[in-house]
């Protein structure tokens, strides 16, 4: 089955760390860009971070640049989110998506997202 | 990178056809033809309905259509359902080499 399953939300202090992770499967994982993207329940859909197929390229929003880190490891098909210095606007619905072989390709698959609450 | 400007709510009766605009500037929507089109409906995972400005992945309704004029992209929906009543997104690749989405519309289907 074609999916990918993120892991790792959670409740985290402010200034805290969370690693999310998103296994995927059913697909040629070391193909694609992988995202990330996040939502506030109730609220719009925003861009994190992007990575490109092979970990040499990758792209962040500025909100999250120099906090927040996009890895991936092809030869377990998974990709990571490491995200420090949490505030409480980082809390929210975490996606992760994949996109295509180019960075400007839209976004064909979704996981279910996991959830993430910034709070003490 | 401000968020694309989408009206907040669009409705429509069964059967009528509706649009959704979606706004940005010369370095996104204006910029490029990577406009893509996200459905959501409550609870759920986003679902790609049209990429590239106007292209449909295989398996979405061909009631669905995407367009472009200068910098604002549209998504319009013919021949209303029910099942269509969700939140869409527009999304844009930008000069930045980064991602923007936009604020959202809420579809009702009357």
């Amino acid at each position: 089955e074609v999916q990918l399953v993120e892991s790792g939300g959670g409740l985290v202090q402010p200034g805290g760390s969370l690693r999310l992770s998103c296994a995927a499967s059913g697909f040629t994982f070391r193909s694609y860009w992988m995202h990330w993207v996040r939502q506030v329940p109730g609220k719009g859909l925003v861009w994190v971070s992007s990575m490109d197929s092979d970990g040499s390229d990758t792209r962040y929003a500025d909100s999250v640049k120099g906090r927040f880190t996009i890895s991936r490891d092809n030869a377990k098909n998974t990709v990571y989110l490491q995200m420090n210095s949490l505030r409480a606007e980082d809390t929210a619905v975490y996606y992760c998506a994949r996109g295509g072989s180019y960075l400007q390709d839209a976004i064909h698959m979704w996981g279910q997202g996991t959830m993430v609450t910034v709070s003490s | 990178q401000s968020a694309l400007t989408q009206p907040a709510s669009v409705s429509g009766s069964p059967g009528q056809s509706i649009t959704i605009s979606c706004t940005g500037t010369s370095s996104d929507v204006g910029g490029y033809n990577y406009v893509s089109w996200y459905q959501q409906h409550p609870g759920k995972a986003p679902k790609l309905m049209i990429y590239e400005v106007s292209n449909r992945p295989s398996g979405v309704s061909n009631r669905f259509s995407g367009s472009k004029s200068g910098n604002t992209a549209s998504l319009t929906i013919s021949g209303l359902q029910a099942e269509d009543e969700a939140d869409y997104y527009c999304s844009s690749y930008t000069r930045s080499r980064t991602a923007v989405f936009g604020e959202g519309t809420k579809l009702t289907v009357l």
